[in-house]
């Protein structure tokens, strides 16, 4: 029940195009998702998170879509780039719960 | 400058050595990870540290034993260990536990 399944494994998407990452989770008792971006050789750094009390957040290129009676939350990231190639990681999180639970990650890579 | 520091960031042991990792944040965060990555594989929480107390053992093997001597800095020492330990060991701290977290860049450990 504390798993958090992510998909794809891996993307590769043209210049321009869209990156969809998606995440599906069960305990329903989770009240933050965030999403953390890793390049090769760094850490994990935020990128962008949620809260269920809305269905989509943006923050310049990318989008979190959130359907809680799917319990399914999405990454989109719009005219993607070379740039963005990177490992992408799901994440969730209740209020009383000391950790995250992550996803498994999608590599993305964006060709020029 | 990720506000969270970590050394070294490559690590070649035997498995009888003696090693420590060390982890430093200069956020003023009161709650520190350790997390294991190795590839495929989703990000594993080790130990939990939430105001140099430790609050979370996920079921670690003796093998690695971490220590918290202040808020800022946080170690894990490792002995005798086995070649399926060889994984990129991040640290991470955050405000209080379950808040978002901030991430080092890793010390890659290879087990020979």
């Amino acid at each position: 029940q504390q798993q958090v399944k992510q998909s794809p494994q891996s993307l590769i998407v043209q210049k321009g195009g869209i990156s969809i990452i998606n995440c599906a989770y069960e305990n329903t008792a989770f009240d933050y998702f965030p999403w953390y971006q890793q390049f090769p050789g760094k850490g994990p750094a935020l990128l962008i998170a949620i809260r269920p009390d809305v269905s989509e957040k943006k923050e310049g290129r990318f989008t979190i879509s959130f359907n809680k009676s799917a319990k399914q939350f999405s990454l989109h990231i719009m005219d993607s780039q070379p740039g963005d190639s990177a490992t992408y990681f799901c994440a969730a999180n209740s209020g009383s719960a000391r950790q995250l639970t992550f996803g498994s990650g999608t590599q993305l890579t964006v060709l020029p | 400058e990720t506000g969270v520091t970590q050394t070294p960031r490559h690590l070649v042991m035997g498995m009888t050595n003696k090693k420590s990792l060390k982890c430093e944040q200069h956020l003023g965060h009161n709650a520190m990870y350790w997390y294991k990555q190795s590839a495929k594989k989703p990000l594993e929480l080790m130990f939990v540290y939430s105001l140099e107390e430790r609050v979370e053992n996920n079921s670690v093997p003796s093998r690695f034993s971490p220590e918290c001597p202040n808020s800022s800095h946080l170690f894990l020492h490792l002995h005798t260990l086995q070649p399926e330990d060889s994984a990129l060991y991040l640290c991470a701290s955050s405000p209080e536990e379950g808040q978002p977290q901030h991430f080092g860049d890793g010390t890659r450990l290879s087990i020979l």
